[in-house]
């Protein structure tokens, strides 16, 4: 079964940091790119970073571009997403998803770790 | 940045109906759309790529059509199981729309 299993979501004072992982397992992770999508709670689905197969490329959505950096180890099946300078806003469900590929959407996704910023 | 503006943001339906979902782009791009659904406590769902092309495993009910600034989600014969919210997401900056929540009549 392919699957995504984020961890490492938790509570985190505002200016803090925290770093998200992804495991990729039942498929092979070094073809694909990835991203990490957030939803605040009661809001949509809002994209923030995504990574080439080999980490050559990477994007960020705005409002985290500085503070936030996506990495991959194809090595170790693995994603991740290291998150600095952390905001009341960046509190969100995170969840890591595969590119289906060819610009064809995100037809693999995690169950979603939970991030909470608050004093 | 292209932005993508989803209408209507809720949506009441009953089972059979036909439902359409419209999203547009602030600027013509291509085929590059996605829609998904989501149900609470869930991760999204894969339904349509490509604007029209249907994903596998995904119900035959469900259709994309649109091009350049407009871009539809039907869904014919509503089921029981297909009350949720649904987004849609260009592929030029990755940009989500706002959502569409179908709920029951």
């Amino acid at each position: 079964e392919e699957q995504l299993v984020e961890s490492g979501g938790g509570l985190v004072q505002p200016g803090g940091s925290l770093r998200l992982s992804c495991a990729a397992s039942g498929f092979t992770f070094r073809r694909h790119w990835i991203s990490w999508v957030r939803q605040a709670p009661g809001k949509g689905l809002e994209w923030v970073a995504y990574i080439k197969e080999d980490g050559s490329e990477k994007y960020y959505v705005d409002s985290v571009k500085g503070r936030f950096t996506i990495s991959r180890d194809n090595a170790k099946n693995s994603l991740y997403l290291q998150m600095n300078s952390l905001r009341a806003e960046d509190t969100a469900v995170y969840y890591c998803a595969r590119d289906k590929g060819s610009r064809s959407g995100m037809d693999v996704w995690g169950q979603g770790t939970t991030v909470t910023v608050s004093s | 940045d292209i932005q993508m503006t989803q209408s209507p943001s809720t949506l009441s339906a009953s089972v059979g109906d036909r439902v359409t979902i419209t999203c547009r782009a602030s600027q013509s791009f291509n085929d590059w759309l996605a829609w998904y659904q989501q149900k609470p406590g869930k991760a999204p769902k894969l339904l349509i790529y490509k604007a029209s092309s249907l994903e596998s495993g995904v119900p035959s009910r469900f259709s994309g059509s649109g091009s350049g600034t407009e871009f539809t989600l039907t869904i014919n014969s509503l089921q029981p199981d297909d009350f949720a919210t649904y987004y849609c997401q260009q592929y030029n900056s990755w940009t989500f729309g706002q959502g569409t929540k179908v709920e029951i009549k």
